[in-house]
């Protein structure tokens, strides 16, 4: 079975701070997409970033930033600069089929303390 | 652009009723996807389409149906409602594989 495991169910980072959420997955795929969602109470997916498994370069966004490791499975996500706009729950996910869709973790809640 | 748009964003439903979710995107998008979220947990796809015409089963789709007859619209139809359909259901679209999936506001939906 495809899955995507986010092992911590929730983060804590003090604003101004950077922090790290963990993404393992686990795919017999060669050809995916990974992605980082973030929703925020108002529930609306937005997407943070994106990352295609044939690119070895890590994709960045601002201040958001990816360390895959393909042969670990392995695609956390560092916040650097933790603004209060942050705090959310986070969803790893990766596509891997032609109808493009989305296997989802289970999610991380982030809290930002001023 | 509107983007994705859902309708109702909530609604209450009694066991055994019947109803359907509205989805439309403007982006002329081939794919959408119907997923639902329950409390704590990820997204898990119910069913999706690659074209108008063209839909295909998702992880969770037992209760549902779903038609495509145009680019633009993706209802999903609930049957015969159970209290385990109580969830949070959110359309999506893209452009193509691989591509950012642009998610609806998301319907809250009650079964008692």
């Amino acid at each position: 079975a495809q899955t995507v495991t986010q092992s911590q169910p929730e983060m804590s980072v003090q604003e101004a701070e950077t922090v790290t959420l963990s993404c393992t997955y686990d795919t017999s795929e060669s050809d995916y997409y990974l992605f980082w969602y973030k929703q925020p109470p108002s529930r609306q997916m937005i997407l943070v970033i994106r990352q295609e498994a044939y690119k070895q370069q890590n994709a960045t966004e601002n201040r958001f930033s990816v360390n895959f490791q393909k042969a670990a499975k392995s695609f956390s996500l560092k916040i650097s600069d933790s603004q209060l706009g942050d705090a959310a729950m986070y969803f790893c996910a990766y596509s891997i089929n032609a109808g493009n869709m989305l296997t989802f973790g289970g999610g991380t809640r982030l809290m930002v303390k001023p | 652009n509107a983007g994705v748009t859902q309708t109702p964003k909530f609604q209450v439903l009694k066991t055994g009723q019947s109803m359907t979710l509205q989805c439309a995107q403007d982006m002329n998008h081939e794919y959408m996807s119907w997923y639902r979220q329950d409390p704590g947990m990820g997204l898990r796809l119910i069913h999706y389409s690659v074209g108008a015409g063209i839909t295909d089963q998702g992880e969770v789709p037992n209760g549902y149906n779903v038609s495509r007859s145009t680019t633009e619209d993706f209802p999903l139809r609930l049957l015969s409602a159970a209290p385990s359909q109580t969830s949070v259901y959110f359309c999506a679209s893209s452009y193509r594989r691989g591509y950012e999936q642009y998610f609806g506001p998301g319907t809250r939906l009650t079964v008692t």
